[in-house]
């Protein structure tokens, strides 16, 4: 069972240019979430998705937008990139909302 | 606004001592608590799920209490060893954003032989 798969591990992308973070689960799970994590300020939650055709904003949703077409991905999108989205983005998934998660491995993206 | 503070001073201890970790929160009213580790350049993996009708809860080497009076959890593990250093992350439900988890920013623990 692989879990929770992210690609690509890592990334630079220009500023300006649109990118999108793939994330697979193959646990059934009906719930999906994006965290961005930067050094002193923990783990922020981008978007959520309780199940498939379902999303919703979190903390800090400006400037990604996601969608939910499926239970096994749930894809996070830049749609023009700036320097301040440099981060490392986990993907993560619960059998249902406020549940244990599990998470991916991680996307280092650095934006210039 | 709901807040989850977690020392941000890393924690250095001998092996074979027992660590403590702090979790306070505010704003919150949850019915369970869970901690996470976290190694370099890995995504958080989980440990222990604490319920509010549950003052305490083990797991191996690992204890974790909850006191929703004091609005605190403390996370244990005894008799450390080098593999236990890691950050540690305590977690409640952000019920705001649909049920997700809202991350304290985690303290690092560094075990030395």
């Amino acid at each position: 069972i692989a879990g929770i798969t992210q690609a690509p591990t890592s990334q630079i992308l220009a500023a300006g240019r649109r990118m999108t973070l793939r994330c697979t689960q193959d646990m059934r799970h009906n719930a999906m979430y994006w965290y961005r994590q930067d050094l002193g300020l923990g783990l922020r939650l981008i978007h959520y998705s309780n199940t498939a055709g379902t999303t919703g904003k979190g903390e800090v949703p400006d400037g990604y937008s996601v969608s939910r077409a499926n239970t096994d991905d749930f894809p996070l999108t830049l749609a023009s990139a700036v320097p301040s989205q440099t981060s490392v983005y986990f993907c993560a998934s619960s059998e249902m909302g406020g549940e244990t998660q599990y998470f991916g491995p991680g996307t280092r993206l650095l934006v210039l | 606004s709901q807040k989850i503070e977690q020392n941000s001073e890393a924690l250095n201890i001998q092996e074979g001592k027992t660590a403590t970790l702090t979790c306070n929160y505010t704003n919150y009213s949850p019915a369970y608590l869970q901690w996470y580790r976290q190694d370099p350049g890995r995504g958080p993996v989980f440990l222990l799920l604490i319920r509010e009708n549950e003052k305490e809860k083990r797991k191996e080497r690992l204890k974790v209490t909850f006191d929703t009076t004091l609005k605190q959890s403390l996370f244990h593990i005894t008799a450390s060893q080098p593999a236990d250093s890691a950050t540690y992350l305590c977690a409640l439900v952000a019920i705001s954003h649909g049920y997700a988890l809202n991350f304290g920013k985690g303290t690092s623990l560094l075990v030395t032989p």
